[in-house]
């Protein structure tokens, strides 16, 4: 089964540039797109990433997404880190069945 | 502008039938441009993914609750539906429904309504 890898929690000082990974298992990351979802506390996921590296309207360009084939990881990165970065980050891709996958999630506490 | 409206009881018993309705206004829910998800995440933990159906027919369910679950759409009241059986206490979640321009992609998420599983 394909299954997506994040850390627990990173942090980083406002201003700073930080960068969450999201690492690939059974199977190849690279084969389907990787999206990002941030979630602040009590509210619903919203896109900050999607199709490995497009910003959705309004997501400021200071959220960049990549994908490392050699690594089979994808990251998010976040420059000019701000107080209302603090959230819940999930990386989401499919399987080669159409099932959706998700990583564990990120926390992001900003210093 | 989107807007996606999760409702349902709150409360259901073990055992029972959960079912939840989401509402789309401000969108063209009828075409065929669109998959249409839930998903749901237990307290504190991540997100899961339940499935997803085309306005076509064609659905997705995540293997793990396939069993269990049924989606539908009632595309006269711009809302679809899930009807999930034989719940447990591990079913207790926030449960959100979204809209998905591409099968792999959960553009547009509902605020989410939390369901408790208890006797």
């Amino acid at each position: 089964n394909f299954m997506l890898t994040q850390p627990h929690s990173v942090s980083e000082s406002p201003g700073k540039t930080l960068t969450i990974s999201c690492t690939g298992s059974g199977g190849s990351i690279a084969s389907n797109y990787v999206q990002w979802y941030q979630q602040r506390p009590g509210s619903a996921p919203t896109t900050v990433i999607y199709e490995d590296s497009q910003r959705p309207s309004g997501v400021p360009d200071r959220f960049t997404g990549s994908i490392d084939s050699s690594f089979n990881s994808a990251s998010l990165t976040i420059s000019g880190l701000k107080p209302e970065d603090e959230a819940d980050y999930y990386c989401q891709s499919y399987d080669g069945t159409n099932q959706g996958v998700f990583g564990g999630g990120t926390k992001v506490t900003v210093l | 502008q989107l807007q996606l409206q999760e409702s349902g009881p709150g409360l259901v018993k073990p055992s029972e039938t959960l079912s939840l309705t989401c509402t789309v206004s401000g969108g063209s829910f009828s075409s065929n441009t669109y998959y249409w998800g839930w998903l749901r995440q237990p307290p504190g933990k991540g997100l899961e993914w339940i499935g997803s159906f085309y306005y076509s027919g064609s659905t997705h369910y995540n293997p793990s609750l396939k069993s269990r679950i049924t989606l539908s759409v009632d595309t006269s009241k711009n809302q679809f539906s899930l009807k999930m059986r034989s719940v447990t206490v591990a079913d207790t979640a926030v449960y959100y429904c979204a809209r998905q321009p591409r099968t792999y992609w959960f553009e547009t998420w509902g605020q989410g309504t939390l369901v408790t599983v208890s006797s």
